[in-house]
């Protein structure tokens, strides 16, 4: 199983740019969850998933969107990049009460 | 007041040290509770999952729950270079509650062993 993937692993975007953030997970889990994690400040939850179809804000959803169409998919998108969006984007997923799994980031700059 | 609280650091320690975690929360309805390990340039790797209160060791790592303090651990034993990392607290409450199983961290603590 490859578990969580994330595409791309790098990127630099210029302000007003646009992007996904593709997020695939093979387990099957129903939970899928973006975070951004900037220097010293830990993870914070941008939206979340409950299933194919549900989604919903996290902490610091503004300037970002996401859809679920499928189980296996969180797609992460980015509509006009502003500086503030520099960070590394981690994608997760779970089952219910269980223990997330990460994929290894997309490191992502906007200049 | 933020839901999960945990001390950056950063903590420096001599190899062999025992290491001590922490970090509190004020959610009451927090349920489950995890410590993660994350390299330089890495995704968070899963290190203990602990249901409600207790203690659970894991060869050197123990990871303890005090939920009427709302209060979570870690302790590395004997510690190694190898530890050195970020070390982040997670706790959820039941997924099947109105949070929807929202997995919410600390800061995280950087952690140096060295030799």
């Amino acid at each position: 199983n490859a578990g969580v993937t994330q595409t791309p692993k790098f990127r630099i975007l210029k302000i007003g740019q646009s992007m996904t953030l593709q997020c695939t997970q093979d387990m099957n889990h129903n939970y899928m969850y973006w975070y951004r994690q900037d220097p010293g400040m830990g993870l914070k939850l941008i939206y979340y998933s409950v299933g194919a179809g549900i989604t919903d804000k996290g902490e610091v959803p503004n300037g970002y969107n996401v859809s679920r169409s499928t189980t296996e998919d969180f797609p992460l998108r980015l509509e006009l990049a502003a500086p503030s969006q520099t960070s590394v984007y981690f994608c997760a997923s779970r089952v219910s009460n269980t223990e997330a799994f990460f994929g290894q980031g997309t490191r992502l700059t906007v200049v | 007041q933020k839901e999960v609280e945990q001390d950056p650091g950063p903590l420096s320690v001599p190899e062999g040290a025992i290491v001590s975690l922490n970090c509190t929360y004020s959610n009451s309805a927090f349920q489950y509770f995890m410590w993660y390990r994350q390299y330089s340039r890495k995704g968070p790797e899963l290190l203990m999952y602990t249901y409600s209160s207790g203690n659970k060791e894991d060869g050197r790592f123990t990871a303890q729950v005090d939920k009427s303090s709302k209060y979570i651990s870690l302790f590395i034993r004997d510690s190694q270079p190898s530890d050195s990392a970020t070390y982040l607290c997670a706790m959820s409450a039941d997924a099947g509650g109105t949070s929807y199983g929202k997995l919410t961290f600390g800061q995280g603590t950087i952690l140096t062993v060295h030799p």
